[in-house]
């Protein structure tokens, strides 16, 4: 099993970018999947397989990688944005392993 | 349209074994290619997958917890059936079940659509 790593908290200002990364060993060789999680509300996937977006997630959401890396970036932050994103991937096992997760704050 | 609802006690006390039941519509475990997943989030806290059933029976169980664990599926009723054995105060948490995505790759899945979730405590 591997882990993944995610910056604890991001904060920005309404309009402004907004970049969440998502860091593992095993990243280049597997999907990426994130998920927004409001307060007292179950997960959302907002991105599938690293860089494609479910119907019905705004344009402004979008995924890249780079290496050991993946990155969800939130261009022109709304207010509704704020939340708890989480990376999810899993290993050639079959073994999902979620990030810790970071709260989002719109300042 | 897919959904997925949660069930079981919310209370249990320390030692004891949980059921939780994930009922489901809108797919069927008779297809290949689908499976449902458990995931439990304690409060506060991140997500942490738990066990995955796929159409064929194929199992995978998180091995930090796969002693405790065991996930079955009951086709003819539309559900998923996980039990967690010895429970204890930090079993405590919302426990979920969701649709598994893949394009084909099977061991490279994300979750689409999950249930409301259920909130287990443990506690004497």
């Amino acid at each position: 099993s591997y882990g993944l790593t995610q910056p604890p908290s991001v904060s920005v200002s309404p309009g402004q970018t907004a970049r969440i990364t998502c860091s593992g060993d095993a990243l280049p060789n597997q999907y990426t999947y994130w998920y927004q999680q409001k307060p007292g509300q179950a997960p959302v996937v907002v991105m599938y397989k690293g860089s494609e977006r479910p119907s019905g997630i705004p344009e402004r959401f979008s995924g890249s990688s780079s290496g050991t890396t993946v990155t969800l970036t939130i261009s022109g932050v709304q207010a509704e944005d704020e939340a708890d994103y989480y990376c999810q991937s899993a290993d050639r096992s079959g073994t999902a392993v979620f990030g810790g997760g970071t709260k989002l704050t719109v300042l | 349209q897919i959904s997925l609802k949660e069930s079981g006690p919310t209370l249990v006390k320390p030692t004891q074994t949980l059921t939780l039941t994930c009922t489901f519509s809108g797919f069927s475990l008779r297809t290949s290619g689908v499976g449902v997943g458990w995931i439990r989030q304690p409060p506060g806290e991140a997500l942490e997958w738990l066990a995955l059933v796929y159409w064929d029976d194929d199992k995978r169980y998180s091995p930090s917890l796969k002693s405790r664990l065991t996930i079955t599926k009951d086709t003819s009723k539309n559900q998923v059936v996980l039990t967690v054995t010895n429970m204890d105060p930090v079993d405590t948490a919302t426990y979920y079940c969701a649709h598994i995505f893949h394009d084909g790759h099977y061991l490279k899945y994300g979750f689409d659509i999950w249930g409301q979730g259920t909130m287990v405590t443990v506690s004497s």
